[in-house]
């Protein structure tokens, strides 16, 4: 069956390192893969699309990459800042509609 | 930016009654919006596409006799929970893209939060 995985455990970091978190799926060929930001209580929102044949796509201290034979995506925070903590969910495209993993909770202290 | 608003963020009712949860989206056109539950510590799980002028399209295992969709105009859908249950409760949250393909990303309501007693 389908799956996407994303480390259900928080990741803490300090302030200025590099936030690290990973997305693993199985059964699907997604033509693209997002990743979304979640605030508690609140909806998510769009930060970054990186197509199949896409390695690398980067914005502003953000980088995200994906791995289509490994099926794995990584996102990268550089310089982090407390105000990054945050759940951050990926997504990845069926038809016409997107499908989220559980998200992994970054916390970054000062 | 594209923005979508959704109302209300909080309602508690009593089990049995309706709850209408309305998405809005107040800068674009929307022919299509989704709307998503989402469990603490879950994902957020697809449970119908909401398509103007027409029916809207439920998830497997999402009874769409509970779980009304109206797609009215290319800027309101709304969500009615029929004979709310206890276990209704959770976070609803719709969502819509500002243009066609399937590829453009979604933006999303600011969720509301149902507790049914």
């Amino acid at each position: 069956s389908q799956k996407i995985e994303q480390n259900s455990e928080a990741l803490n970091i300090q302030e200025g390192k590099t936030a690290t978190l990973t997305c693993n799926y199985t059964n699907y060929s997604p033509a693209y893969l997002q990743w979304y930001r979640q605030d508690p209580g609140r909806g998510p929102v769009f930060l970054l699309l990186i197509r199949e044949n896409e390695k690398e796509k980067r914005k502003e201290r953000l980088k995200v990459t994906f791995d289509t034979t490994l099926k794995q995506s990584l996102f990268h925070i550089t310089a982090s800042q407390p105000a990054d903590s945050a759940t951050y969910l990926c997504a990845l495209a069926g038809f016409q509609k997107l499908v989220f993993g559980t998200g992994t909770r970054l916390l970054v202290s000062p | 930016g594209a923005v979508v608003s959704q109302h209300p963020s909080r309602v508690i009712c009593k089990s049995g009654t309706s709850v209408k949860i309305e998405c809005r989206s107040l800068d674009f056109q929307a022919t299509t919006m989704f709307w998503y539950r989402q469990f603490p510590k879950q994902s957020l799980m697809l449970m119908a596409t909401s398509n103007e002028g027409s029916k809207a399209t439920y998830e497997q295992g999402v009874e769409k006799d509970k779980f009304l969709i109206n797609h009215a105009s290319l800027t309101l859908s709304t969500l009615t929970v029929t004979s709310a249950h206890p276990e209704d409760s959770s976070f609803y949250i719709c969502s819509a893209r500002d243009e066609t393909g399937g590829n453009s990303p979604l933006h999303f309501g600011n969720g509301t939060r149902l507790t049914v007693t």
